[in-house]
């Protein structure tokens, strides 16, 4: 295991549900991150977050909303999605967002909106 | 544009054989590149790490080479096993802004 951990594991939700999903890293990094794995495409950067503040965000759609209460979690809040929507969402957290270190990835949420 | 490509898009081999995987890139300014493993409904987990000055690391039967003129890596697994079954992703970070700028994999099948 990476020690980062991500729930839940799959969520199927309808385009007019509001869901969330969590991830919780135990390794004492200060940089936490949301990426979006839709197939056959590179990992897409969402959202950088460090000690629990904002610190890149890539043009993503409104319906996706991100929070950082601490340092050690981190959450996706997901309302009025899309079909294409539907993808593997990791979390990844690292020492320092500024520095070259390495990136340790939860096991993802596999999300599908009907 | 800060491109990585792989190649092949996707492997089938036998347990036992060697294979090699390619990535080239146009990332720049260059820091470092790394090789994952991302075994099915599971994130990455890194492989290797090669900066600017190295041109082999080894982990295991994994061996990741760099030629930072070409800007090309590969990497070769030795004697392949079931559970070398994955998607192998190469990302290159950038000196600056450590920017991950990710491939798409190589999704490796090993038969028995």
């Amino acid at each position: 295991e990476t020690g980062v951990t991500q729930t839940p594991r799959h969520l199927v939700m309808g385009m007019t549900n509001k869901k969330s999903l969590k991830c919780e890293q135990h390794l004492g990094h200060n940089a936490m991150y949301w990426y979006k794995q839709s197939a056959k495409k590179p990992l897409e950067l969402m959202f950088v977050y460090s000690l629990e503040e904002r610190v890149e965000n890539n043009s993503v759609p409104s319906r996706f909303s991100p929070e950082c209460p601490n340092s050690s979690h981190l959450f996706l809040h997901l309302h009025t999605l899309q079909p294409e929507d539907s993808a593997l969402y990791l979390c990844a957290s690292s020492q320092d967002f500024r520095q070259v270190d390495e990136q340790f990835f939860g096991p993802g949420t596999r999300l599908t909106v009907l | 544009k800060n491109q990585v490509e792989q190649s092949p898009q996707s492997l089938i081999i036998l347990e036992g054989k060697n294979c090699t995987l390619q990535c080239n890139y146009t990332v720049s300014p260059f820091s470092n590149l790394r090789w994952y493993k991302q075994d099915t409904g599971r994130g990455p987990v890194s492989l290797t790490i090669m900066t600017f000055s190295e041109n082999t690391k080894s982990n295991g039967r994994y061996t990741a080479t760099l030629d930072a003129d070409t800007k090309q890596s590969s990497l070769h697994i030795t004697a392949s096993q079931l559970s070398d079954s994955a998607s192998y992703i190469c990302v290159v970070i950038t000196s600056g802004t450590y920017k991950y700028i990710f491939g798409t994999g190589t999704r490796l099948k090993v038969l028995a």
